[in-house]
């Protein structure tokens, strides 16, 4: 069966500091991967998206980016955090080899980033 | 602009009641419908996939409808329990946008004993 790993899954840290979240999958191949933050209140914004090993694409103009060194891990980082970036952040994956429009997404059970 | 607006934005009932979650969309054009279930602190877990063709899909005690003309659609909880306090998110999939899903923000649901 399929998992995917998140972690750590609480991170306080100053502003201007960098960021390295990770997230692997297990048990499928050429997943789709995703990062999506979710603030109090309101819907998931999705970050960045995957269909394959380098790349990336960027839905929001920010101080984040995302990279895919492997098939199935996904690395969300920032060289300098602004208090802005606090936020929930999700992983997820979804199974390209099915219509992605029928398909599910998988979610890790995410990040708690608190920038000070 | 697409949109996903979600009603009530929280709810309490008392255990073993039923209640319904409604969920309002402006995308278009449509290619389905999904409900996931948040609990907190945690990552969103699917409960259904409803496309253009389906009225009404169930996943044990959770059945959802579909509107496609009125562009509504409703998760009914039957015979809630403890565990089924948490949030729960409508998403809708623009056919042409691939990759993007327009979230709602999610009912907050408490069930009390």
């Amino acid at each position: 069966s399929q998992t995917i790993h998140q972690w750590p899954a609480t991170l306080v840290q100053p502003v201007g500091s960098p960021l390295s979240l990770e997230c692997t999958v297990e048990g499928t191949s050429n997943p789709n991967l995703y990062w999506y933050r979710q603030a109090a209140g309101r819907g998931l914004q999705l970050l960045f998206y995957s269909v394959g090993i380098g790349q990336i694409s960027s839905e929001v103009p920010q101080n984040l980016s995302a990279s895919r060194p492997q098939d199935r891990q996904f690395i969300l980082s920032s060289k300098k955090l602004l208090l802005s970036d606090s936020g929930f952040y999700l992983c997820a994956w979804a199974d390209t080899y099915r219509a992605f429009y029928n398909s599910p997404l998988h979610f890790g059970n995410g990040t708690r980033l608190t920038v000070t | 602009k697409n949109q996903v607006e979600q009603s009530p934005q929280s709810l309490i009932i008392l255990e073993g009641k039923n209640c319904t979650l409604q969920c309002n969309y402006t995308v278009s054009p449509f290619s389905n419908l999904r409900w996931y279930k948040q609990d907190t602190g945690r990552g969103p877990v699917s409960l259904t996939i409803m496309t253009f063709s389906e009225n009404t899909k169930s996943n044990g005690r959770y059945t959802a409808t579909l509107d496609a003309d009125t562009k509504q659609s409703s998760l009914h909880i039957t015979a809630s329990q403890l565990s089924d306090s948490a949030s729960y998110i409508c998403v809708v999939s623009a056919e042409d946008s691939n990759y993007q899903l327009i979230w709602g923000a999610g009912t907050k649901l408490i069930i009390k004993p």
